[in-house]
């Protein structure tokens, strides 16, 4: 499979647990983007990495939020101290790079409980 | 930043009627259009894109209709089969035109 892959696709925890979620995306895209989805309503922008940069990070949630990309190919993002309100599915994309907006692929997501 | 609102939230059409969702959007300078499916526990898939330097683009039964002037765009279905049943989001540029802005969703329902 030549796409996004994401990794864990389910993910339970205790409310205060920090949880790492892995995205690995399409080989020859050099961007990578995190979302968030909620039930019903469409993926919200969380931040964006072209290769190892990451260029957006203020439309992330909280300080307990971060992500990395420390080699430019897969991205972790991690959530510390988690929260109910944490509970979503989230959304992995990848694009070429270059002027402009590319069309973004999407993974399969990790949907996190937390209890 | 940009803001995309969506209508209806709720489509249900008889299998071979059309179908149309529309998209409005306040960036005057957005240009890029894409329309994502999502079906129930599976990842948004990118359908059909339209970029502002051209009004409309067809794929097979589907076409996105893009105005400009009126800051709106349109995803229009013919000939529509059960399997086109899922979630439907359209999206724009957001502020800094690289990641997406996505609209609320229509759920459409294509009645066999």
């Amino acid at each position: 499979d030549t796409g996004v892959s994401q990794d864990p696709r389910h993910k339970i925890t205790k409310r205060g647990q920090n949880v790492t979620f892995r995205c690995d995306p399409i080989s020859e895209h050099n961007r990578l983007y995190w979302y968030r989805q909620t039930l019903g309503q469409g993926p919200e922008f969380l931040t964006y990495f072209q290769n190892e940069a990451q260029l957006e990070k203020s439309r992330l949630l909280s300080d307990r939020f971060s992500a990395e990309r420390p080699k430019g190919s897969f991205s972790t993002l991690e959530i510390q101290r988690t929260e109910q309100g944490d509970s979503a599915m989230y959304l992995c994309a990848s694009s070429l790079a270059g002027t402009g907006i590319y069309e973004q692929y999407f993974g399969p997501g990790t949907r996190l409980t937390v209890t | 930043g940009e803001n995309v609102e969506q209508h209806p939230s709720t489509l249900s059409v008889q299998e071979g009627d059309s179908a149309v969702i529309k998209c409005t959007y306040s960036d005057s300078a957005s240009n890029y259009f894409p329309w994502y499916k999502q079906e129930l526990g599976k990842r948004p898939q990118l359908i059909i894109d339209i970029r502002s330097n051209v009004g409309e683009k067809k794929d097979q039964r589907i076409a996105v209709t893009l105005n400009k002037t009126a800051k709106h765009f349109s995803l229009h279905i013919t000939e529509t089969q059960p399997e086109d049943s899922a979630v439907y989001f359209c999206a724009g540029p957001d502020t800094g035109r690289r990641a997406l802005t996505f609209g609320s969703g229509t759920r459409l329902q294509v009645q066999p």
